[in-house]
């Protein structure tokens, strides 16, 4: 089974500031780990992915995570945040094989200026 | 190329009642996923269709069903609506030509409000 926990329900910080949002995973099989931005009244759209390699992986609007294998975490980090970064962040995994994604609870991300 | 589109976006509904809703996936992608959007519960996987067959389930009840036509168009039914129904209801399309490394795509959804 899978599952996966973002620790932190809100994360508030000041423009410009530096944010890591963190997310950790549970899994018995081998699992892809992906990033997807929700903003107010939207879907959810794909920060970053990753699937093999580098386990630093860079998205879109200045986004990066790193994959832990050994504390089974990617959590996602910018150097510096903007306004219309305010938005909620989910965490996701879907198993290899398997179009079955597990999302984290989110965490909402408010950027003060 | 259009992304993925659902209707309607808002939805009100009695107890008891039962709701169609809809989703129109990317041009040529040939998997459509429903999740269920709750404060309480977060998303929470419902199903996927590929190829006009159910491939994945999620853990709810037989209320809620779906399928998938010949087109890609998805439709997600849940009938005998209850109050803990009213969420934010995700559609989401990929291409699945190489299992679960594909990006899926979100449309807006819609909103189910029971009362």
């Amino acid at each position: 089974a899978q599952s996966v926990t973002q620790l932190d329900s809100q994360v508030p910080v000041f423009e410009e500031a530096p944010v890591e949002l963190r997310c950790n995973y549970s899994s018995s099989v081998s699992v892809y780990l992906f990033w997807y931005v929700q903003y107010p009244n939207q879907g959810l759209q794909l920060l970053l992915k990753y699937l093999s390699g580098s386990t630093l992986v860079k998205g879109i609007n200045g986004f990066e995570a790193e994959f832990n294998k050994s504390q089974t975490s990617f959590h996602l980090r910018k150097p510096s945040v903007h306004i219309s970064d305010t938005a909620e962040y989910f965490c996701a995994v879907t198993p290899y094989n398997f179009n079955k994604f597990y999302f984290g609870s989110g965490t909402k991300l408010n950027v003060k200026p | 190329k259009a992304g993925v589109t659902q209707t309607p976006r808002y939805l009100i509904k009695t107890r008891g009642q039962q709701v169609t809703l809809s989703c129109s996936p990317i041009s040529g992608h040939r998997s459509v996923s429903w999740y269920q959007q709750t404060p309480g519960q977060g998303l929470q996987f419902l199903f996927e269709y590929f190829s006009e067959t159910q491939r994945n389930k999620g853990n709810f009840p037989g209320r809620f069903s779906g399928r998938q036509f010949s087109n890609s168009r998805s439709e997600m039914n849940v009938s005998t609506l209850e109050l803990g129904d009213s969420a934010l209801y995700l559609c989401a399309s990929s291409p699945r030509t190489s299992g679960g490394k594909e990006t899926q795509y979100f449309g807006p959804g819609t909103r189910l409000l029971v009362l």
